[in-house]
């Protein structure tokens, strides 16, 4: 079992559609981050938190230290949003960032 | 000049070659990464440097190897490389270790024929 697991692995929607990726973690992070990957490999920071949550335009990051898992929202998707999104967590004991597989967001127009 | 750059965008080279990937960061930090994604798999960190020292070395071969000669510039150097080794290369930096967000750039498509 990966110390990190990301759900779903794949979402299609359409545009307008509410959006929720979730991140589930099995060791003691001291943060999470969640990184979009566009299709050709770049990689953008969006949010990096250890606790609550974080609003950026229309993605917001929330947090549950006590649970364990963290969910990305897009509010209003749109077509320009499809790209993988990428958790990683940063582990407490050594610092080491655990990646998760990524999931594959397509939003139809 | 923004961000994270990496240079070239796309190689392809043969298994006896030897190439360099070059990364540059004008974001001021202190920490850069190169990382490593094949196909469906998840990022690989493969080496980090913290103030142009090598803090971490994660198994990597020693077909590659890697030059931070300042804090701005980090370079991979590649030599007798594997089919396998075929991936993406990213580098990534931050301000002044992993307790920081990463910043990436483009990366480099390897293709190792």
């Amino acid at each position: 079992k990966n110390e990190v697991e990301q759900s779903p692995q794949n979402l299609t929607a359409q545009e307008g559609e509410f959006i929720t990726i979730n991140c589930s973690y099995s060791v003691g992070i001291s943060a999470l981050h969640w990184l979009q990957q566009h299709p050709g490999g770049g990689i953008v920071s969006l949010f990096m938190l250890s606790s609550g949550k974080k609003k950026h335009g229309r993605l917001i990051a929330t947090i549950n230290i006590q649970e364990k898992h963290s969910s990305l929202h897009i509010t209003a998707s749109h077509p320009r949003d499809s790209a993988v999104y990428i958790c990683a967590a940063l582990m407490d004991s050594n610092y080491q960032l655990i990646w998760g597989a990524g999931t594959k967001l397509i939003i139809k127009p | 000049e923004t961000g994270v750059t990496q240079t070239p965008r796309h190689l392809v080279m043969g298994m006896t070659n030897k190439k360099s990937l070059k990364c540059e960061q004008h974001l001021g930090h202190n920490a850069m990464y190169w990382y490593k994604q094949s196909a469906k798999k998840p990022l690989e960190l493969m080496f980090v440097y913290n103030f142009k020292e090598q803090t971490e070395n994660n198994s990597v071969p020693s077909r590659f190897s890697p030059e931070c000669p300042n804090s701005s510039h980090l370079f991979l150097h590649l030599h007798t490389l594997q089919p396998e080794d075929s991936a993406l290369y990213l580098c990534a930096s931050s301000q002044d270790g992993v307790l920081d967000t990463q910043y990436f750039g483009p990366g480099t498509r390897l293709t190792v024929l």
